[in-house]
C-alpha cells in the first residue's frame, strides 16, 4: 500500500542547477499538490494540480513549474536553483476537492 | 484571504499531561478544518477533522470542536504519551478555492517527556 511516493527523497544542487521531484500516487486521486516546508512557517503551496494535464498557480509560485502529464504523476521541476529554495518539499493528493490530503514523506533540498 | 494561526510552541509536556494547541482561523466562507501530525522524518498524516460548526473530531484520545463564533479550532488530549512526540499543524480547505489547497498554521513541536 505505496500512497505517494516521493522521489528523491534528499537532493544537494548547487545555485543555478536544475532538478525535478517526482511524485507518484497509486490511489487514483484527481487532485494533486507540491507544498514546502520551512521553519517557523507551516507548508505553503507551490502548484496543485486538479486533474491530468491541468496545473495552477498556489501562494508561492516562483522559480518552480510542473506538469501533471499523467493521473497518477505531479512533476516539480527547478529550472534554476536559489539558495532560497532551500527547503523541504511535500506532495499530496485528495479525492474530492477539500476532502483529507494524503501526503508523501517529503525530498529534502539544499541550495549551497 | 485564509489564514490560520496557531500556538507558537514549543510545547514540553510530563507523559499523562493535559494538552491543548491553540488555533483560530480567518476565512470568508465555511471552511473545513483539520488537524495534522507529523512525526519526525515523515509527512504529514491526517489526526481528525470537522467539517461544519459545532462538529467535534476525534482520534487517538486527542478532540478539537469547530467554533464558528470563535473562529476557533483548538486541539486537546486528555492525557499525553511519549509517543505523541511530533509537530501539530492546523489547517483549513475552502471549497470554493476550487483546487481545496490547505492553508497551513505554522505548526506547534510537543516533546512528550517520560
Amino acid at each position: 500500500n505505496a500512497g505517494v511516493t516521493q522521489t528523491p527523497k534528499f537532493r544537494v544542487l548547487k545555485t543555478g542547477q536544475s532538478m525535478t521531484l517526482l511524485c507518484a500516487q497509486d490511489m487514483n486521486h484527481e487532485y494533486m499538490y507540491w507544498y514546502r516546508q520551512d521553519p517557523g512557517m507551516g507548508l505553503r503551496l507551490i502548484h496543485y494540480s486538479v486533474g491530468e494535464g491541468t496545473t495552477a498557480k498556489g501562494e508561492v509560485p516562483d522559480g518552480y513549474n510542473v506538469s501533471r502529464l499523467k493521473k497518477q504523476n505531479f512533476l516539480l521541476g527547478l529550472e534554476s536553483a536559489a539558495p532560497s529554495q532551500t527547503s523541504v518539499y511535500f506532495c499530496a493528493s485528495s479525492l474530492p476537492p477539500g476532502g483529507i490530503q494524503y501526503f508523501g514523506a517529503g525530498t529534502r533540498l539544499s541550495v549551497l | 484571504g485564509n489564514s490560520v494561526t496557531q500556538m507558537e510552541g514549543p510545547v514540553t509536556l510530563s507523559e499523562e499531561a493535559f494538552l491543548t494547541i491553540n488555533c483560530t482561523y480567518t476565512a470568508t466562507g465555511y471552511p473545513s478544518l483539520f488537524w495534522y501530525v507529523q512525526y519526525p522524518g515523515e509527512g504529514l498524516q491526517l489526526l481528525l477533522k470537522a467539517t461544519k460548526a459545532d462538529d467535534k473530531g476525534s482520534n487517538k484520545g486527542f478532540e478539537a470542536t469547530y467554533r464558528k463564533e470563535t473562529t476557533s479550532f483548538h486541539l486537546e488530549k486528555g492525557s499525553v504519551q511519549v509517543s505523541d512526540s511530533a509537530v501539530y499543524f492546523c489547517a483549513l480547505s475552502d471549497f470554493r478555492s476550487g483546487g481545496g489547497q490547505l492553508t497551513f498554521g505554522s505548526g506547534t513541536q510537543l516533546t512528550v517527556l517520560p
